[in-house]
Order: structure tokens, then C-alpha cells, then sequence
């Protein structure tokens, strides 16, 4: 059965600062893994996704990593800012086929402080 | 870009009675679409696929007869919660599958509370 982990559950940074935040998955049989975003009290925004046969995808200030053998994904974001501060859910589709079907982990709560 | 949308965003009800909740992709067409509940401070924890014109799958754990799918056309899934009861009471978040993009799409949620 696949489990996602994400350490550190929660995270607070000055503003400017450089963070990672990272998601590990049991079953290394993954169709993809997507970065999610969540504010309080609402729906998910999709950040990042990367195949199962990519190694990274960046947007904007964000980077994410996939190393499939060790079933670890990584989550930069450069020079932080108050408006990052959400949720960050890791989710990886399980399974070989796009199923749509997703796992996620428990989420990193990120507070950037002015 | 691709938008779903669900309706109520809150809901309040008394225990005992049911309560619906659609979630509409707005300018595509889904035939599958999933349910997530997220108690607070916990992850989404995916509690059925919603299959157009067929029988949802529910997720081990979930009774599918107090928490009734219906999807019935490439648009709409509704989720009805019947008989709530206060321990119901969470965020409910459905998602549209993108057939093609490999992305899902996800509505910004319903509030239950059931007092």
C-alpha cells in the first residue's frame, strides 16, 4: 500500500530565505507526483507536476525533484515570501497508469514572517 | 484554464438529516472525479472515485450507503451524506480528472458541519 510522508510538518522562515521542503512515498511505482498548495479552508492549487520519468520541473521560484529509486520528491522555493505562506501537500498518483487517483501526504505548513 | 466548482461552500444541517454536494467542471468534460474528506490539520484522504454513467468505487473504510455518488453526466458528481451526524462533519473537496493533461483539477470545497 503507498504511504506519503512530509517532513517537516510544519516550517516558519524569515522572509527571504531559501527552504526545502520534502515528501517521500513508499511504492516507487508511481505514474507522477504533484505539488499541491492549499490556503485555509479552501480547495488545492496545483504547483508542480512532474512524470515518472522526469527528474525535476521548475515554475517561477518553485523547483521540484523526483528520484523514483528512493521514492523522494523535493519541494524549493527561492527568496520566500508572506504570500507563500500555506499548506504544501505532496501527491503522487499511485499505481503505473494515470488512474487520476491520488495519494497524499500529510502536508508541510509553511509561515514566511515578514 | 480548467475550473471546478462546487456548491454549497458551507453547509450547516442537524444531525439526522442528508445533505448534497455537487461539484461541476466548468469547461471540460470529466468522466471520472473523485471525493476527498480532510479532517482539520490532516492530509486529503481520497474517499471515492466518481464514474460517469457508472457505479462509484468507494475506498475501503467508506460506507458507500451513507455517502451516496451519483454522476450522471461528464460535468456533474454529487456526494450525498445521508443521515449526518456530527462526526461527518469535515471538508469535502472533489476533484476533475483531465483526461489527457494527466491533471486533476480540484473545487475549493464544502464545509459541513453537522451540530
Amino acid at each position: 500500500k503507498q504511504e506519503v510522508t512530509q517532513i517537516p510538518a510544519a516550517l516558519s522562515v524569515p522572509e527571504g530565505e531559501n527552504l526545502v521542503l520534502n515528501c517521500s512515498f513508499t511504492d516507487s511505482a508511481i505514474y507522477n507526483l504533484q505539488w499541491f498548495r492549499q490556503d485555509p479552508g479552501k480547495g488545492l492549487t496545483s504547483l508542480l507536476l512532474i512524470q515518472s520519468s522526469q527528474r525535476e520541473q521548475t515554475s517561477g521560484r518553485l523547483n521540484a525533484s523526483l528520484d523514483k529509486s528512493s521514492g523522494r520528491s523535493t519541494l524549493y522555493i527561492a527568496a520566500s515570501q508572506p504570500g507563500d505562506s500555506a499548506t504544501y501537500l505532496c501527491a503522487v498518483h499511485g499505481g503505473s497508469s494515470n488512474t487520476g487517483k491520488l495519494i497524499f501526504g500529510q502536508g508541510t505548513t509553511l509561515q514566511v514572517k515578514p | 484554464g480548467a475550473v471546478v466548482s462546487q456548491h454549497p461552500s458551507r453547509v450547516i444541517c442537524k444531525s439526522g438529516t442528508s445533505v448534497k454536494i455537487e461539484c461541476r467542471s466548468l469547461d471540460f468534460q470529466a468522466t471520472t472525479m473523485f471525493w476527498y474528506r480532510q479532517f482539520p490539520k490532516q492530509s486529503l484522504m481520497l474517499m471515492a472515485t466518481s464514474n460517469e454513467g457508472s457505479k462509484a468505487t468507494y475506498e475501503q473504510g467508506v460506507e458507500k450507503d451513507k455517502f451516496l455518488i451519483n454522476h450522471a453526466s461528464l460535468t456533474l458528481s454529487t456526494l450525498t451524506v445521508t443521515s449526518a451526524h456530527p462526526e461527518d462533519s469535515s471538508f469535502y473537496i472533489c476533484s476533475a480528472h483531465y483526461t489527457g493533461t494527466g491533471l486533476e483539477f480540484f473545487g475549493p470545497g464544502t464545509r459541513l458541519t453537522v451540530l
